[in-house]
């Protein structure tokens, strides 16, 4: 079965220093993987995501992921953090044989000033 | 604003009472989804249709939860009998079929009480 694990329940980082949000990944077949974040009271919005091709992949403000086959990973990261880019950080994968989204239980990102 | 739009954004019920949320997705998505998150949890997906049919649904989904989508544009999620264990953010996104990304809407936050 498609899961993704989200080890990390929060991730507290300078502003201005880079960040990594870790996600691992399990899959039948390619994995089709996404990133997403969450505002409060706020639905998600999409960032970046793999299907093929390059192994890193940019996405939205500022926002990049490299993925890993042989470690089956798909971290988030950004090289310089923003007190902004606080919020809750979803990684998900497509499921097999469908397009529904399964998601990881989410971390949460403080930027500190 | 061309989004995915969710009418109401917050709804309170008594247990036991029907209750009804309508998504809108955007405009040219022939797909649309539901998902459902609780507090500390990733979107759980719920059901997708594809045009007009419903192609797959959760088998967590227990059967006083329906969902339809009349004409393709816009759906509807009823659920009846309402349960305290139903208080959740629901979510609806959309997407080309064949597309990866989905866009979700703000959400409807459900609490019964």
């Amino acid at each position: 079965a498609q899961s993704v694990a989200q080890p990390e329940d929060q991730v507290n980082v300078a502003e201005g220093n880079p960040l990594t949000v870790k996600c691992t990944y399990s899959v039948s077949g390619n994995p089709y993987l996404f990133w997403y974040v969450q505002y409060p009271n706020r639905g998600l919005q999409f960032l970046l995501k793999y299907i093929t091709g390059d192994n890193l992949v940019k996405g939205s403000y500022g926002f990049e992921a490299e993925f890993n086959k042989s470690q089956t990973s798909f971290h988030l990261k950004k090289p310089s953090a923003l007190v902004s880019d606080s919020a809750l950080y979803f990684c998900a994968v497509r499921g097999y044989n469908t397009d529904k989204l399964i998601f990881g239980t989410g971390t949460r990102l403080q930027v500190f000033p | 604003d061309t989004g995915v739009s969710q009418d109401p954004r917050h709804k309170i019920t008594k247990r036991g009472q029907n209750v009804t949320f309508r998504c809108d997705p955007i405009s040219e998505h022939n797909r649309l989804y539901w998902y459902r998150q609780t507090l500390g949890q990733g979107p759980e997906f719920l059901t997708y249709f594809q045009n007009e049919a419903q192609l797959e649904k959760s088998r967590l989904l227990s059967d006083r939860f329906s969902a339809e989508r009349p004409k393709g544009s816009f759906s509807t999620l009823e659920i009846q009998r309402t349960e305290q264990g139903d208080s959740a953010m629901y979510l609806c996104a959309s997407s080309f079929a064949g597309g990866d990304e989905q866009y979700f809407g703000p959400g409807t936050r459900l609490t019964v009480t």
